[in-house]
This record gives C-alpha cells, structure tokens and sequence, in this order.
C-alpha cells in the first residue's frame, strides 16, 4: 500500500520568511495529493491540492510543487505569519482513501 | 463544502464501557470516512463506511472493536467498544467531496478513557 514520509517534523521560522515542507509517496499511481493544515484544538482544513497531471499549483501565499518522477511533492508557504502557526500534514491517494503523513509543526516567530 | 457535525464533541468514559459518535453531513455523500487521531500523532483511517454495505476496515481494525453503521447518505456513527485507556483519542469524520477524491473533516470527538 501507499506510504508517505513528510519532513521535517518541526519548523521554526522568522515572520516573514519562507516555509517549505517536503513529502515523498511510495505508490507510483497515486494521483491526488493534498495539504491540511491543523491549528491545536482544531479539525485538519484542507488549504490546496494538487493532481498529477500538474507540476505546480499557487493560491495567494501558499503554493505545492509535484516531481511525479521523483515521488515527491512541497508546500511552499511565503511571507510566513504567526497566524501560519499549526500543523500541516500532506496526504496522497489513488481513488480513496487518503495515505497521510505524519505532520510538520511549523511555528513562526514574531 | 459540505457542513459536517459530530456528536458528542468530547466524553469522558470509564474502561470495559462502549461509545457511540454519530457523524451528520448537511448533504447527501457516498463516501464517508472514520480516522483516528492520537495525540500529537497524525490520523489513521480506521475504515470506510459504505451506505447499505459492511464497512470495510483497514489493517488493525476490527468490526468487533469499532462497529460502524451508515444507515443513509447523511449519516454514520461509529462505536468505540469495550474501551481502555488506549483508546483515548481524537475521532473524526470525514466526508468525500464534489471529486470523490477530496475529503473534508468532522469537528472531531475528542475520547479520555480512564
């Protein structure tokens, strides 16, 4: 079956500054890899996705990159603020369900 | 997105007893999902639950353990049974969206079994 490794398992970062947050998948037909972001206390919010037929996808200060060669795919968030502060977990799937990974706790420092 | 609710939000129970946390989507989905959040841990799918089928268990999940019911497209529960301390988590819910690969979760019940 499918099996996702996400890395690191903590970020720390100056406001302001980049985050990226690395995942790599095992099952070459997986398709479909989405990013949840995790505030404490909350439920995971699904924040973008991408399909394998694309490289790249943006939505304002976040965006996630595809390597369908290298099974491997990145959340990129820019201009980080405190209000970025949560755990973020990538997942990646064929059909259903979801394969998760084990989260990144991102923290941004004022 | 569909509006998902759960109940109870958060229980407290003593050992040896059972649990039942009901999923209630806004919408009618074909696919609904239980997960598994221990804490600080990332989730684990505990199974899918098929409306008018047999739910269909992941590796290390039992029916006996976690019997789940899917009575119509809006609704699901899942029971925690004969709980011990190690049942202590979060459950969530989740639904499969407009593409049936995307999925949106539950508020989550938030289990302490003492």
């Amino acid at each position: 079956g499918e099996n996702v490794e996400q890395h690191p398992s903590t970020l720390s970062v100056q406001e302001g500054d980049s985050a990226v947050i690395k995942c790599t998948y095992s099952d070459s037909a997986s398709n479909y890899f989405p990013w949840y972001k995790q505030e404490l206390g909350k439920r995971p919010q699904l924040i973008i996705d991408i399909r394998s037929n694309v490289g790249e996808k943006k939505d304002q200060r976040i965006a996630v990159t595809l390597n369908k060669t290298a099974k491997h795919f990145s959340l990129h968030i820019t201009e980080t603020q405190p209000e970025d502060s949560a755990v973020y977990f990538c997942a990646a799937s064929r059909n259903t369900p979801l394969v998760f990974g084990k989260g990144t706790r991102l923290s941004v420092i004022a | 997105s569909a509006v998902i609710s759960q109940k109870p939000s958060r229980d407290i129970c003593q050992r040896g007893t059972s649990l039942t946390i009901q999923c209630q989507v806004d919408s009618q989905v074909t696919m609904m999902f239980w997960y598994r959040q221990q804490p600080g841990q990332s989730l684990t799918l505990i199974a899918t639950a098929n409306q008018g089928s047999e739910a269909t268990y992941e590796s290390g999940f039992v029916i006996d353990k976690f019997p789940i019911s899917r009575p119509n497209l809006t609704f699901s529960t899942l029971t925690v049974s004969n709980m011990s301390p190690e049942d202590s988590s979060i459950y969530l819910c989740s639904v499969a969206g407009d593409s049936e690969e995307t999925q949106y979760f539950g508020p989550g019940t938030r289990l302490l079994v003492l």
